[in-house]
């Protein structure tokens, strides 16, 4: 099992539509929990931490199931300009941070 | 504009050639890393240094050889790459190294293709 797992998609989804995707990690001890957004042929930026309270910034809001060792981002209200990759990365064994592989979100008009 | 430079962006390199890539960061980090980003593959962490000092190097081959010779920049060495080798090298920073809960700040990448 890969230590942090994602659906590549692409996901095609209609602007405006809400719009959701989970990771799922394979480490029980993971502390730490973040999605970055990268753009094509861009370098990835930070989105948002995810806490174990859950978290919102504007239309987007992370979760955190450490039951079911996964977290999850909702878009809602999707726009153009969301269309990119998005990468789920989470805190290995030695702190070191484990880089997903990506779920491709494409909204169109 | 992004606080991480990286040159060139671009590069195109023989088996036999030996060539470096450059990152510098102007954010005052403390933190420096080098990760490989293949197609379709997760970013790959290669190297981190923290205050110059080397503290992770992920099993990297000796054909790719780092040097931090102070906080604000980077390089990493390249000589004798495989076709494998063929990817785009990201440079990030961070105020401090993991567990920390801090930002990783990218550099737009060089893109390296090995012919």
């Amino acid at each position: 099992r890969k230590e942090v797992e994602q659906d590549p998609g692409p996901f095609n989804v209609p602007e405006g539509a809400t719009v959701a995707f989970n990771c799922t990690y394979s480490n029980s001890a993971s502390q730490s929990f973040f999605w970055y957004r990268q753009d094509c042929r861009k370098e990835p930026k930070l989105l948002m931490s995810v806490y174990s309270s859950g978290n919102e910034d504007g239309r987007f809001t992370a979760q955190l199931n450490r039951a079911s060792q996964y977290i999850s981002l909702l878009i809602r209200d999707s726009k153009l300009s969301d269309s990119a990759t998005y990468l789920c990365v989470v805190s290995g064994s030695n702190y070191q941070l484990i880089w997903g592989a990506g779920t491709k979100l494409i909204i169109k008009p | 504009e992004t606080g991480v430079t990286q040159t060139p962006r671009h590069l195109v390199m023989g088996m036999t050639n030996k060539k470096s890539l450059k990152c510098e960061q102007h954010l005052g980090h403390n933190a420096m890393y080098w990760y490989k980003q293949s197609a379709k593959k997760p970013l790959e962490l290669m190297f981190v240094y923290n205050f110059k000092e080397q503290t992770e190097n992920n099993s990297v081959p000796s054909r790719f050889s780092p040097e931090c010779p102070n906080s604000s920049h980077l390089f990493l060495h390249l000589h004798t790459l495989q076709p494998e080798d063929s990817a785009l090298y990201l440079c990030a920073s961070s105020q401090e190294e993991p567990p920390s809960n801090t930002e990783a700040f990218f550099g737009q990448g060089t893109r390296l293709t090995v012919v």
